[in-house]
């Protein structure tokens, strides 16, 4: 069975800019959630999406977007580009989300300028 | 609001010696809690979970909830086992709150 895929795997934007950012999960899978990894804080937890619905939402400020399509994938935008913004993006899938296993994507490194 | 601790940054030992990673949390409800991995180069993967009991790569973790903890323990380290191990905690939908990870050097 495929992993969960992410694309691009690297992104180099400047400040002020806007970023899309695409998961595609687990064949089965229905819940998709999206995490930032960065040296001085480590992985924090974006948002979780099931059927289409954000279920779960983190501590970030409202440029950070994202939605799920009808076929599980998941896209997360980055809008109005910070310097800190600079980070690992982690994908993870699960089956339904209920206090599950998640399964991780390799990530996309997004480096702003 | 729930939290995960990795004390150690850092731990280096020798092959052949026992190993003991620390996590403790802080939740109010019935936590369940996670081992990730990631080795070089590679994505995060589950090691283990609580709730499988399992011991996986000859690593154990048992939950103490008397002392909120979740310790990861392998009797003989390997060159191998070298990675970066995160304690993490799922408090709803797939939501993981992760401790800041230890980094493990096993030594020939």
């Amino acid at each position: 069975k495929a992993g969960v895929t992410q694309t691009p795997r690297y992104l180099i934007k400047t400040r002020g800019q806007q970023v899309t950012l695409s998961c595609s999960p687990i064949s089965g899978h229905r819940s998709v959630s999206w995490y930032q990894q960065t040296p001085g804080q480590g992985l924090q937890f974006l948002f979780e999406y099931f059927s289409e619905t954000q279920r779960n939402k983190g501590n970030f400020p409202g440029r950070f977007s994202g939605r799920q399509f009808s076929n599980s994938r998941s896209e997360m935008n980055v809008s109005t580009l910070e310097l800190g913004d600079s980070a690992l993006y982690l994908c993870a899938s699960a089956r339904s989300g209920q206090r599950e296993t998640q399964y991780f994507g390799p990530g996309t490194r997004l480096l702003v300028l | 609001a729930q939290r995960v601790t990795q004390p150690e940054k850092l731990l280096s030992v020798f092959k052949g010696a026992p190993v003991e990673l620390k996590c403790n949390y802080s939740y109010s409800g019935s936590p369940e809690l996670f081992w990730y991995v990631q080795y070089s180069r590679q994505r995060l993967q589950l090691l283990l979970r609580h709730i499988s009991r399992e011991s996986i790569k000859g690593f154990t973790a048992d939950l103490n909830k008397g002392e909120t903890s979740f310790h990861l323990k392998k009797p003989f380290a390997q060159e191998e086992d070298s990675a970066m191990y995160y304690c993490a905690l799922n408090s709803g939908y797939s939501t993981l709150t992760f401790g800041k990870g230890t980094m493990l050097l096993v030594s020939p």
